[in-house]
């Protein structure tokens, strides 16, 4: 089975600013894929970066990185140059196959 | 193209009555999921459906739910004599295929069981 752990619940960025948000995982399967998604007051899940397990580079898209330290089985969001609409609730997933296992969730508020 | 579908967007329903919530998939997209969400917490998986079976029902909470997929196009899951701990945000999500394919998400059905 696979586990994400995310351990903060709550954030606070300035305008403009860097973030980065935790994710640790926990699975015994060799191959295997990490999602990050935005959930904003709204409901809606919105997919924003994908690192596959034997990726040599870390993933990119736009303002989104991920920090993906295989060893350490983390894989850490960072969003910079933060804007008031980053504001959101953000999920870590794992898939293996084709489940996916999602963390608690981490709350960012953005200030203006 | 469009994306994930689902309706209805909300649904408030009483103690012991059926629902059923719909989802329909991005276009040419094989393989569907149905996710629940509580308040304050993350997604749990339901169901999977790759073209119109579905090899994992493990999620699903018990024999009041049930799911079904016509072709690789429209779901529907169905839960029967509503409790109120089935009170949640019913998410459907569609891949390409399986493996670790991308799951776009629909914007969920909030329903609530009073």
């Amino acid at each position: 089975a696979q586990k994400i752990t995310q351990t903060q619940p709550g954030m606070f960025v300035q305008e403009k600013e860097a973030v980065t948000l935790d994710c640790t995982y926990d699975t015994s399967d060799p191959s295997y894929g990490l999602f990050w998604y935005k959930q904003p007051s709204s409901g809606e899940m919105i997919f924003l970066i994908y690192q596959g397990s034997y990726d040599q580079q870390n993933a990119t898209e736009g303002r989104y990185s991920l920090n993906f330290q295989k060893a350490r089985k983390s894989a850490n969001l960072v969003i910079s140059a933060s804007q008031l609409g980053d504001s959101a609730m953000y999920f870590c997933a794992i898939s293996n196959d084709y489940k996916l296992s999602f963390g608690a969730g981490t709350t960012v508020t953005v200030r203006a | 193209g469009a994306g994930v579908s689902q309706s209805p967007s909300n649904k408030v329903t009483e103690k012991g009555k059926d629902v059923e919530l719909r989802c329909d998939p991005i276009s040419g997209h094989t393989a569907l999921y149905w996710y629940r969400q509580r308040l304050g917490q993350g997604l749990e998986f339901l169901i999977y459906f790759q073209g119109n079976s579905a090899p994992d029902k493990s999620g699903l909470p018990s024999d009041r739910f049930s799911a079904e997929r016509t072709g690789e196009s429209v779901s529907t899951l169905t839960i029967q004599r509503t409790q109120q701990e089935d009170s949640a945000v019913y998410l459907c999500a569609s891949s390409r295929d399986r493996d670790t394919d991308t799951q776009y998400f629909g914007p969920g059905t909030r329903l609530t069981v009073l």
